[in-house]
This record gives C-alpha cells, sequence and structure tokens, in this order.
C-alpha cells in the first residue's frame, strides 16, 4: 500500500481536460514538494512537474501541477492519444523516505 | 547530455545476493545537490524507492529494505552499487538507477531505462 494515494485510474476524450489526485499528510504532502511522473509502458519514467507546480524544459504547458494542504493535482489538457500512461505523484516524507503514489492510469477515449 | 545505465544479471536465485551497477556518463556523479539512488518496479505494480546515496558517502534507504541493502559509490569509476542480500520473489522488478534532488526536493530529474532481475531458482 502507497504512502501517497491515487486513483486507480482516471479517463477522457481527446482534446478534454483531465485531473489527477495525490493525498497524503502533514508528513509529506503537507510540508515538502510534490513531483508528477509519466510513464509509458516499457520505458522509464520521465519527470513532468517538479516542486509543485515547475515544468522541466520540453514539457509542454498543457501538462500542469498544484498542491493544496496536504494533496496535489496533476492537469492535463487538450488530451492526446500520446498521453495515454500511467501517472505517478511524488514526494519526501518525514519519516526520511522517498514516496511514491501508487500511479494512475490515464486512458484517452 | 547525463545518461544512466544499469548493468547485472538478470537472474538471481532466491536467498543469493542481487548486485547491481549504474554507470553515469556525460555528467559527473561529484554533482553537488543530486543523490544517486535505485527505484525499483514490480511486474504491473507502482514505483518503490530502494534508497539514495550522495557521492561524500551518506546513504539513505527505504526502513522496509534497510537491512537488506547496501549502497556504494565509486567516484573514479563514475558509477554507484546496489546490493540486495537474501533475495525473495518479492525482489523480482525492473530496478532503476536514477539520480534525483536534495533529500527533502527528491525529484527524479534522470532515469535509467531499468533493469529487469528475476529471482527464481
Amino acid at each position: 500500500q502507497s504512502v501517497l494515494t491515487q486513483p486507480p485510474s482516471v479517463s477522457a476524450a481527446p482534446g478534454q481536460r483531465v485531473t489527477i489526485s495525490c493525498s497524503g499528510s502533514s508528513s509529506n504532502i503537507g510540508n515538502h514538494y510534490v513531483s508528477w511522473y509519466q510513464q509509458v509502458p516499457g520505458s522509464a519514467p520521465k519527470l513532468l512537474i517538479y516542486d509543485n507546480n515547475k515544468r522541466p524544459s520540453g514539457i509542454p504547458d498543457r501538462f500542469s501541477g498544484s498542491k493544496s494542504g496536504t494533496s496535489a493535482t496533476l492537469g492535463i489538457t487538450g488530451l492526446q492519444s500520446g498521453d495515454e500512461a500511467e501517472y505517478y505523484c511524488g514526494t519526501w516524507d518525514s519519516s526520511l523516505s522517498v514516496v511514491f503514489g501508487g500511479g494512475t492510469k490515464l486512458t484517452v477515449l | 547530455q547525463l545518461q544512466l545505465q544499469e548493468s547485472g544479471p538478470g537472474l538471481v536465485k532466491p536467498s543469493e545476493t542481487l548486485s547491481l551497477t549504474c554507470t553515469v556518463s556525460g555528467g559527473s556523479i561529484s554533482s553537488s545537490n543530486y543523490y544517486w539512488g535505485w527505484i525499483r518496479q514490480p511486474p504491473g505494480k507502482g514505483l518503490e524507492w530502494i534508497g539514495s546515496l550522495y557521492y561524500g558517502g551518506s546513504t539513505h534507504f527505504n526502513s522496509s529494505l534497510k537491512s537488506r541493502v547496501t549502497l556504494s559509490v565509486d567516484t573514479s569509476k563514475n558509477q554507484f552499487s546496489l546490493k540486495v542480500t537474501s533475495v525473495t520473489a518479492a525482489d523480482t522488478a525492473v530496478y532503476f538507477c536514477a539520480r534525483h534532488y536534495e533529500l527533502g526536493r527528491p525529484y527524479v530529474d534522470h532515469w535509467g531505462q531499468g533493469i529487469l532481475v528475476t529471482v527464481s531458482s
């Protein structure tokens, strides 16, 4: 069981907007920065968002991140078929651990 | 650009020791503010952090694995390594080596391609 809680799956039609939630506690999300990753089957994860809402170079602004209290959210607008993947949130926990969410499978209908 | 590459056996027998090495190219393992870590992913499951080290030698581990895990670094070869002792089938996973920022903000900005390690007799 993961320290951070994500919905197992979300879906939306091409061109639509989708959000993926990541719920934690004061020992992790509540007091530390959140990052988000995209993983296509058979590949390593790729960093999409760091420090709650910053995008690395090369990540389109269709991807956004936000944090409020002990929860974080990844938003994807203008959905494309290529966005179908597993998405993970991650952060630091005060138990001195890197922790991840269980992952959310995004289906583009 | 920075690249990480895992190497090691893809098959390990139960009760034996899993050993993997990550070779870093295109950058120095002695970079300030960055940690070098291992993350694994059992088939069909999510990501699990194993542990991380700083080039100066400090190490940090997932408490559930700490008693079986050793991390080491060889700055002369720009490599770092993982050892997991007394493996069982539950240790079967794709193992990724990775670079992440400082411990309080551990975003992983570079990943290896991953190596599947199967524990089986």
